[in-house]
């Protein structure tokens, strides 16, 4: 039972062009969803948030939408750069308006590649 | 640095031995959460402890695998009579006990297990 899912394995995009990393989820109880980079032999590193009372949410580079009716969030990187070449996971929680601590479910992953 | 450490970060072991690995989390932190990461699969949820107290293990396997996180020290996810298919990367995440919005959990750099 995928509760989190991201349909593309792999994403490719230009130096310097916009990239969009799509996420999907089926558990209407997660409220609150976030995006991780992970590079090869390399623990999982957390990139952004956002918590299901926004839309947007916006760091850097990093931006990331969430539309709760589509149950969808996205992640987008502009401009993309060659050391943005990562594995990156969406991961969801529930019950976070509570303010207690939950485990994170996360999806199967998408793999960027940042070419010049 | 205050991260949160595991170790061995690679471990080597022949089928029917034991395999401990450890994890301090974070300064501050009392959740502890153990994934795994099969080759070319996500991360998938195991256990998650807070000190002396199990409080989600749905994802650990039903034989060989246990974890604790003792009053003192770090916690162990110990796996007996290891077989070729427990050759995985194992990541241990933290978390604070309360959060003021969205619980973000943050990763140690791994422990590779191989399995001979």
């Amino acid at each position: 039972d995928q509760q989190v899912k991201q349909n593309s394995p792999s994403l490719s995009v230009q130096e310097g062009r916009i990239s969009i990393l799509n996420c999907d989820y089926t558990n209407s109880m997660f409220d609150y969803f976030l995006w991780y980079k992970k590079y090869p032999a390399e623990g999982p590193t957390f990139l952004i948030s956002i918590s299901s009372i926004k839309d947007k949410n916006e760091d850097g580079r990093f931006t990331v939408f969430l539309n709760k009716s589509a149950k969808h969030l996205s992640l987008h990187i502009v401009p993309s750069q060659p050391g943005d070449s990562a594995v990156y996971f969406c991961a969801a929680s529930a019950g976070s308006s509570t303010g207690t601590a939950s485990k994170l479910t996360f999806g199967t992953g998408t793999r960027l590649q940042v070419t010049l | 640095n205050a991260g949160v450490m595991q170790n061995p970060r690679h471990l080597v072991r022949r089928r029917g031995q034991e395999a401990r690995l450890r994890c301090s989390p974070m300064k501050g932190h009392s959740h502890v959460y153990w994934y795994r990461q099969l080759p070319e699969e996500g991360l998938k949820f195991m256990v998650y402890l807070q000190k002396e107290n199990i409080i989600d293990e749905s994802g650990m396997p039903k034989e060989r695998f246990s974890a604790e996180f003792p009053k003192e020290g770090p916690s162990i996810l110990r796996i007996q009579q290891v077989v070729r298919g427990d050759s995985a990367a194992y990541f241990c995440a933290s978390s604070p006990q309360w959060t003021l919005s969205g619980n973000t959990i943050y990763f140690g750099e791994g422990s590779w297990l191989t399995v001979v």
